[in-house]
């Protein structure tokens, strides 16, 4: 089956930093997805980008689908974005395939 | 809306009981999954469905079934549970596969 790796695994930032997330993918997908995973177990959804670049506020995403990854930005980081980043790929049988997730810390 | 609703939140079961989690959702969303996830880790599909009457595996889906009998529900049943299956279990539903929307999520202890 298809393999998504995220990096790093984890990373710890001071609150104003900024920072790059990484999802790499071994096969085509029909679409990417970003989740955040807060301290209370709730998964947001970010991002739905099977290309191209997003932007929400202080988050952007960015696919590159030919080349198999995915790449999020986090700017301006703050303590509310501490939690658990995952990407998410559908495949081409309708499978939604979670990555192996990036957890963040962000201190004041 | 409601949004995903998963029952319950919390359950203690047995070693060797049955249980079913239920899932809903009020979307009219086509797309619906169960995953679970084990502490420290990412998530796992058990089984999705693409349609009411269409149900197939994904990663994990030994000791689970599922029925999609209805757009709005997709119950996930455990037979016989073993201490394998302690996890946090989460349902999700989408739109042609396209935004995925989750549910609170049911934290599962099997003792």
């Amino acid at each position: 089956g298809i393999q998504v790796e995220q990096s790093p695994p984890d990373l710890i930032l001071q609150e104003g930093a900024n920072s790059t997330l990484r999802c790499n993918f071994s096969d085509s997908v029909n679409n990417l997805q970003w989740f955040h995973q807060n301290p209370w177990g709730q998964l947001i959804n970010l991002f739905y980008i099977p290309s191209g670049t997003k932007q929400n506020g202080r988050l952007s995403a960015t696919t590159v689908a030919t080349e198999r990854y995915s790449l999020l930005y986090i700017s301006s980081s703050q303590t509310t974005d501490s939690g658990v980043y995952f990407c998410a790929v559908a495949t081409a049988t309708d499978k939604l395939i979670f990555g192996t997730g990036t957890r963040l810390q962000v201190f004041p | 809306n409601a949004g995903v609703t998963q029952t319950p939140k919390f359950r203690i079961l047995k070693i060797g009981q049955s249980m079913t989690l239920q899932c809903a959702q009020d979307m009219n969303h086509n797309y619906m999954y169960w995953y679970r996830q084990d502490p420290g880790m990412g998530l796992k599909l058990i089984y999705y469905s693409v349609g009411a009457g269409i149900t197939d595996k994904g990663e994990v889906p030994n000791g689970y079934n599922v029925s999609r009998s209805t757009t709005e529900d997709f119950p996930l049943r455990l037979e016989l549970a073993a201490p394998s299956q302690t996890s946090v279990y989460f349902c999700a539903s989408s739109f042609q596969g396209g935004q995925a929307f989750f549910g609170q999520g049911t934290r599962l202890t099997v003792v």
